[in-house]
C-alpha cells in the first residue's frame, strides 16, 4: 500500500525565510502529488497538484513544488513566507484513485 | 492505537441505491469531516460536523445526507440524487479547531 511520509512535523520559521518541506511517497507507479493546506479555523484548501509534465509546479501564494520521480519525493517550497503562512501543510499521493495523506507539517511564521 | 476507521476500502453499488459510508473515530474528536475526490480535481467538502448532533453542508452537500448523533460516528449517506456518486471518499477528523487534522483511508464508491 502506498504510504506518504513528511519529515517534518514541526516548523518554525521568521518572516522572509525560505521554506522547504519535505515529502516522500513509498509507491513508483503513475502518481498524481498534491499539497493541501489548512489555516487556523479554516477547511483544507488546494495549495497545488502535479499530474504530469514540467515537474515543477508553481501554486497559489507563490508556493512551488518539484516532483523528483527518482526520489520518490515533492517537495513544497516558497522562498519567503509570510506571518500569514502559518498553517498545517499536507502532503497527497493519489495513486489508481485512492488518496493517501501525509501525517501533515505544521509551520509557525514568527513576524 | 487511535485512529480513523473507514469501511469498507471498496464499495459497489447499483444506480438508484442509497448507499452509507461509515466513519468511526476513537480519539475523541469534536470535528468530523466528508471530502470527496475527483480525478483531476482535489479534495471538495461535503459536510463537517463541529459537534454531535449539528453539521453544516459544505462545498458539495447535494444528493448527500449525514447523521452525527454519538461524538465517534459521523455516516454519510450517498442517495440516489446525487448525479455522480463514483468518486473517493474520505472521512478526517480533528479535536478543536487549531488541532491536527486526522484522516480516515478512504472508500471508493463506484456506482454503475
Amino acid at each position: 500500500a502506498q504510504s506518504v511520509s513528511q519529515h517534518n512535523h514541526h516548523v518554525i520559521l521568521s518572516e522572509a525565510a525560505s521554506l522547504e518541506l519535505g515529502c516522500n511517497y513509498s509507491y513508483g507507479g503513475t502518481v498524481n502529488l498534491f499539497w493541501y493546506v489548512q489555516y487556523p479555523g479554516q477547511h483544507l484548501q488546494l495549495l497545488l497538484k502535479y499530474f504530469s509534465g514540467d515537474p515543477l509546479v508553481k501554486g497559489i501564494k507563490g508556493f512551488e513544488a518539484e516532483f523528483i520521480k527518482s526520489k520518490f519525493s515533492f517537495n513544497l517550497r516558497k522562498p519567503s513566507v509570510q506571518w500569514s503562512d502559518t498553517a498545517e501543510y499536507f502532503c497527497a499521493v493519489n495513486e489508481a484513485n485512492m488518496l493517501t495523506f501525509g501525517g501533515g507539517t505544521r509551520l509557525m511564521v514568527k513576524p | 492505537d487511535g485512529g480513523i476507521t473507514q469501511s469498507p476500502k471498496y464499495l459497489f453499488r447499483k444506480e438508484g441505491q442509497n448507499v452509507t459510508l461509515s466513519c468511526e473515530q476513537n480519539l475523541n474528536h469534536d470535528a468530523m469531516y466528508w471530502y470527496r475526490q475527483d480525478p483531476g480535481q482535489g479534495l471538495r467538502l461535503i459536510y463537517y460536523s463541529q459537534i454531535v448532533n449539528d453539521f453544516q453542508k459544505g462545498d458539495i452537500a447535494e444528493g448527500y445526507s449525514v447523521s452525527r448523533e454519538k461524538k465517534e460516528s459521523f455516516p454519510l449517506t450517498v442517495t440516489s440524487a446525487q448525479k455522480n456518486p463514483t468518486a473517493f471518499y474520505l472521512c478526517a477528523s480533528k479535536r478543536q479547531a487549531n488541532s491536527p487534522l486526522h484522516f480516515g483511508n478512504g472508500t471508493r464508491l463506484t456506482v454503475t
